[in-house]
């Protein structure tokens, strides 16, 4: 089992739905970041949080320390969020502190 | 842009070849983080340098090395490159080592081995 699971892998939306990815964890982590690449390779990162929910435009983060689980959340999705979206942990200690930790991403297709 | 830049963008090379990849950190950023990605994949750890010292490695074998220099500029070689060394090479300054900095990533370098 990763340590990083993301669901779903695949997710296809029309212009204007409601969306979310989820992020489960089974490491302890000093912050969990969403990240966001597009086709070409390049990697934005969109949000870094260790607790609570952080707002950005029409991008929602929330994580559950408790429950080792974050969820991405796109409202008004549109064709230009088309692109992979990466949840990554940085674990807490030890001689991996900081590292970072990377799921699967999740390929988001929004259709006009 | 993050300001990380990393050099060359592309790159063809033949089993049991050398390689250096380059990568500029962001300004005021002392740790380079340096990722492999391969295809359809989440990118992997390879090792982290802060200060001018490796601080940190992932699973990659020895034939793996870096550098990183007073400008926090920052090396990967890969020695005897084999075909799984094709990937997307993805580096990523941050303020310092710590989990809870951003990493600002770099454009990636993309390797073929062929």
């Amino acid at each position: 089992k990763n340590e990083v699971e993301q669901s779903p892998q695949n997710l296809t939306a029309q212009e204007g739905e409601f969306i979310t990815i989820n992020c489960s964890y089974s490491v302890g982590i000093s912050a969990l970041h969403w990240l966001q690449q597009h086709p070409g390779g390049g990697i934005v990162s969109l949000f870094m949080l260790s607790s609570g929910k952080k707002k950005h435009g029409r991008l929602i983060a929330t994580i559950n320390i408790q429950e080792k689980h974050s969820s991405l959340h796109i409202t008004a999705s549109h064709p230009r969020d088309s692109a992979v979206y990466i949840c990554a942990v940085a674990n807490a200690g030890g001689t991996s502190y900081g590292k970072l930790t990377f799921g699967q991403g999740t390929i988001l297709t929004v259709h006009p | 842009e993050t300001g990380v830049t990393q050099s060359p963008t592309h790159l063809i090379k033949t089993r049991g070849q050398q390689v250096t990849l380059r990568c500029s950190s962001q300004s005021g950023h002392n740790t380079v983080s340096w990722y492999q990605q391969a295809l359809g994949q989440g990118p992997q750890f390879i090792f982290q340098y802060y200060r001018e010292e490796e601080n940190g490695r992932g699973n990659f074998p020895p034939r793996f090395s870096g550098l990183q220099f007073p400008n926090y500029s920052s090396e990967l070689n890969v020695n005897a490159l084999e075909l799984d060394d094709s990937a997307l090479y993805l580096c990523a300054s941050s303020l310092d080592p710590g989990g809870y900095n951003e990493q600002y990533f770099g454009p990636g370098t993309r390797l073929t081995v062929t």
